[in-house]
């Protein structure tokens, strides 16, 4: 059975910085590509970065660029995010995702989220 | 970067009733389409990949259509759990959503 496990969230002040776990199993994680998705409480959800398999290609939205760092460590299946330089508007639900393929794909599994609350 | 919209915003349907989902692309996305049901406090749920394709479990009222840059997500029949906001994604290239569309009881 696939498993998507998010961690890490919680609040934080603006400017500082928060880093996020997924901890997944049931599947080879070298063989996929990973994002991480975000929602605001009410909003849309919201592409924020990815990563390809083995991490030679990463992407990231324009409203997080050269503040938040994606990786991965295959031998320990994990992904990371790393959230620098925190907003106000960063507040939201994040969701580590899999993408199917080895670069980009549509996802086909999510974790259940991690709130991510910036504010003073 | 390819931008994805959707219309409408808000579906107002009764039970057993169809419902037709648009999503459109400002670039072609070839069939690289997907859509996603999601409920209150739940992650998205995988509907349809391949822009027509039905993923595993989902139920023959949900199908899509479509290619390059209009998409259409159809629910026939709809049913009391089928309310719900439903997302589009593009795939082609790193993903980008759609803003959503709200289905709800009329």
């Amino acid at each position: 059975e696939v498993q998507v496990v998010e961690s890490g969230g919680g609040w934080v002040q603006p400017g500082r910085s928060l880093r996020l776990s997924c901890a997944v199993s049931g599947f080879t994680f070298e063989d996929y590509a990973m994002y991480w998705v975000r929602q605001a409480p009410g909003k849309g959800l919201e592409w924020v970065s990815g990563i390809n398999w083995n991490g030679g290609s990463r992407a990231y939205a324009d409203s997080v660029k050269g503040r938040f760092l994606i990786s991965r460590d295959n031998a320990k299946n994990s992904l990371s995010l790393q959230m620098d330089s925190l907003r106000p508007e960063d507040t939201a639900f994040y969701f580590c995702a899999r993408g199917r393929g080895y670069s980009y794909g549509y996802i086909d599994y999510w974790g259940q989220g991690t709130l991510v609350t910036v504010s003073s | 970067e390819t931008v994805m919209t959707q219309s409408p915003a808000t579906l107002s349907v009764s039970p057993g009733e169809s419902a037709n989902l648009s999503c459109r692309a400002s670039q072609s996305v070839s069939s690289s389409l997907a859509w996603y049901q999601q409920k209150p406090r739940q992650a998205p749920r995988l509907l349809i990949y391949g822009a027509s394709t039905r993923a595993t479990g989902v139920p023959a009222r949900f199908s899509g259509s479509g290619s390059g840059t209009e998409f259409t997500l159809t629910i026939s029949g709809l049913r009391s759990e089928d309310f719900a906001v439903y997302h589009c994604l593009q795939y082609t290239q790193w993903p980008s959503f759609g803003p959503g569309t709200k289905v709800d009881l009329k």
